[in-house]
């Protein structure tokens, strides 16, 4: 298995409502991330973890709430969104060392 | 921290053609660097790496150089085909647990 799989690929959501991004790779990755994306821009980093714990945090405001249950699986938690955090929300994983990441299909968020 | 430029923002050719796309980098302790290809409605894919012992490296139609002493390195796709049509983002890393910084991307297009 060689993908990083993302669920749901896309989610509405109101502003109040509370809602979960799931990743999951079965690749031995011991690095998992979370990117977000908007259109025509590069992906910009939300969040490290590394072994299975967080690692980075770029300042990511806290209706943003990352989560690892285990070596394989990354959620994001989403709480009192704002229009502006529409976007694609990406997952990655990578091995240490110099190699690339894996990235999810990701998934559409809109705010609404 | 490393600042990575990437030129051109767009890139329009007719099929058959190469494509050559440029970046450079800031930090002269960078070692890794890596090309993703963004399909629309898709994540990254990561599709040729190079690391700064190496100067060249080609995997088929595509092409990468490294020039240590200029800071720079390019992605070279010969023989375009429609299905080359994509966003391409260049990235710079020091490996690790160092984050790699992408280039702004470049939109491929490429005309049958």
């Amino acid at each position: 298995d060689t993908e990083v799989t993302q669920t749901p690929k896309h989610l509405v959501m109101g502003m109040t409502n509370k809602k979960s991004l799931k990743c999951e790779q079965h690749m031995g990755h011991r690095a998992m991330y979370w990117y977000k994306q908007k259109a025509k821009k590069p992906p910009e980093l939300m969040f490290v973890y590394s072994y299975e714990k967080l690692s980075i945090n770029e300042s990511v405001p806290s209706r943003f709430s990352p989560e690892c249950p285990n070596s394989s699986l990354l959620n994001l938690h989403l709480h009192a969104l704002q229009p502006e955090d529409s976007a694609l929300y990406l997952c990655a994983s990578s091995q240490e060392g110099l190699y690339g990441y894996t990235f999810g299909s990701g998934t559409r968020l809109t705010v609404v | 921290g490393e600042n990575v430029e990437q030129h051109p923002s767009t890139l329009s050719v007719q099929e058959g053609d190469s494509a050559v796309i440029k970046c450079t980098y800031s930090d002269s302790a960078s070692n890794y660097f890596p090309w993703y290809k963004q399909e629309l409605g898709k994540g990254p894919q990561l599709i040729i790496d190079i690391r700064s012992n190496v100067g060249e490296k080609k995997d088929q139609r595509i092409a990468v150089t490294l020039n240590k002493t200029a800071k720079h390195f390019s992605l070279h796709i010969t023989e375009t085909q429609p299905e080359d049509s994509a966003v391409y983002f260049c990235a710079a890393s020091k490996g690790g647990s160092y984050i790699p910084t992408f280039g702004r991307g470049t939109s491929l297009i490429v005309h049958p």
